[in-house]
């Protein structure tokens, strides 16, 4: 059964570099047809994708946070990870990782979802 | 921007019928996907290409999609239902969610 873990601090100062990594288990990243994506969940507000990338290095990012965004994959370790640029308040929110189908107009779902973990931006 | 907007609230009795709206732009001709969360935990996929449920999915779960509207829709609904539910789209190289919508079981 496919799992997956993020992991990172849950503090973060405002005008710094948030990190994130997300570990597969029971499955594999390399080898597949999946994508791999991050999305968040302000505290009392709807989910907002990040962006999600191919174990290639292929890459799709929402477009208001494309400037800020990074995700990279270590397939040596079966990990995927996000960093998010010169964060404010404004990104305090519960972080997911999930696989995603891909970016297909007729496949286009998460499923599953690791636990999530919020991370707090503040001085 | 494409834009899916979703009712903040529905509510149902027990044993009753919900639908959830999730309304965009000619949303009938792309595929749409629900996901339930209940408090604290994670989403959950329960509808795929607008009508498909996952293996472990309850059949009282249906979904469809036609016009500007997809719909879930939940028969019977059981206490255990009540969560929020997300739809979501894919337009323009963009992954779009709705604001999601809290059912309440009263």
């Amino acid at each position: 059964q496919l799992q997956l873990q993020e992991s990172g601090p849950g503090l973060v100062k405002p005008s710094e570099t948030l990190s994130l990594t997300c570990t597969v288990s029971g499955g594999s990243i390399s080898g597949s047809s999946y994508y791999w994506g991050w999305i968040r969940q302000p505290p009392g507000k709807g989910l907002e994708w990040i962006g999600s990338m191919y174990y290639n290095g292929s890459t799709y990012y929402n477009p208001s946070l494309k400037s800020r965004v990074t995700i990279s994959v270590d397939t040596s370790k079966n990990q995927f990870s996000l960093k998010l640029s010169s964060v404010t308040a404004a990104d305090t929110a519960v972080y997911y990782c999930a696989r995603h189908q891909g970016p297909y107009g007729d496949r286009n779902w998460f499923d599953p979802w690791g636990q999530g973990t919020l991370v707090t931006v503040s001085s | 921007s494409y834009e899916l907007t979703q009712p903040p609230s529905v509510s149902v009795s027990p044993g009753q019928t919900a639908s959830i709206t999730c309304s965009g732009d000619k949303l009938g001709n792309k595929y749409a996907c629900w996901y339930q969360q209940k408090a604290g935990q994670s989403p959950v996929l329960v509808i795929y290409q607008d009508t498909k449920r996952p293996s472990g999915i309850p059949e009282r779960f249906s979904g469809s999609n036609s016009g500007n509207t997809a719909t879930l829709t939940i028969s019977g609904t059981q206490a255990k239902d009540e969560a929020d539910y997300h739809c979501q789209a894919w337009d323009s190289s963009t992954v779009v969610f709705g604001g999601g919508t809290k059912l309440t079981v009263l």
